[in-house]
């Protein structure tokens, strides 16, 4: 079975500050591994995905994760951060084949940027 | 509107009545997902399809139904809500390849945000 873990549930930091989110996951095969991204009182939203090739992928509003796969890490990371981007970020897994590609989510990490 | 929809956005309703969540997309994706969303737990998944008439159990399916009947409608029925069921559902869907996966993204609706009482 997969499973997936995101160490903080609360990230509080400051405006312009860098922050990393982090997030393991537990599988005995190989996965895709997404990160999303829920503002408040909406659904969520994409912000970057691991299928294959480099380890360092981009995604939207200026983050990265890096796929670790000696540590079954892909945490997120964003060199300075804005008041938008208070929110709540998801880290999820799924199987590379079959069953429909159904989601396993982190518990989720709540980021609060403070002015 | 293009997309995928869910309706009613809020509801309030009492143990024990009868409660269908709307999910609708108009992408004609083939596979559509249930999943609740509660603190401490992040997402988990309900129920999924894969096609129109085929379903299939997700992690916490107890207490809930679905049906689909057309490609583009997902309904879940609560058939005798209780307090435990209170909590926030979102619908999903992503476009898979005939007899395979693409890359497993999944486009998420807007939600609900049920209260039992």
């Amino acid at each position: 079975a997969q499973s997936v873990t995101q160490l903080d549930s609360q990230v509080p930091v400051f405006e312009e500050a860098p922050v990393e989110l982090r997030c393991n996951y537990s599988s005995s095969v190989s996965v895709y591994l997404f990160w999303y991204v829920q503002y408040p009182n909406q659904g969520l939203q994409l912000l970057l995905k691991y299928l294959s090739g480099s380890t360092l992928v981009k995604g939207i509003n200026g983050f990265e994760a890096e796929f670790n796969k000696s540590q079954t890490s892909f945490h997120l990371r964003k060199p300075s951060v804005h008041i938008s981007d208070t929110a709540e970020y998801f880290c999820a897994v799924s199987l590379i084949y079959n069953q429909g590609g159904k989601l396993i989510f982190g518990q989720g990490t709540e980021l609060s940027v403070k002015p | 509107d293009a997309g995928i929809t869910q309706s009613p956005r809020y509801k309030i309703t009492e143990t024990g009545r009868q409660v269908t969540l709307m999910c609708h997309q108009t992408w004609s994706h083939s596979y559509m997902f249930w999943y609740r969303q509660d603190l401490g737990h992040g997402l988990r998944l309900i129920y999924y399809s894969a096609a129109a008439d085929i379903t299939d159990k997700g992690e916490v399916p107890d207490g809930y139904v679905v049906s689909r009947s057309k490609t583009e409608n997902f309904p879940l029925t609560l058939e005798s809500a209780t307090r435990s069921q209170t909590s926030v559902y979102f619908c999903a869907s992503h476009n898979a390849l005939a007899g395979g996966v693409l890359n497993n993204e999944q486009f998420f609706g807007p939600g609900t945000r049920l209260t039992v009482l």
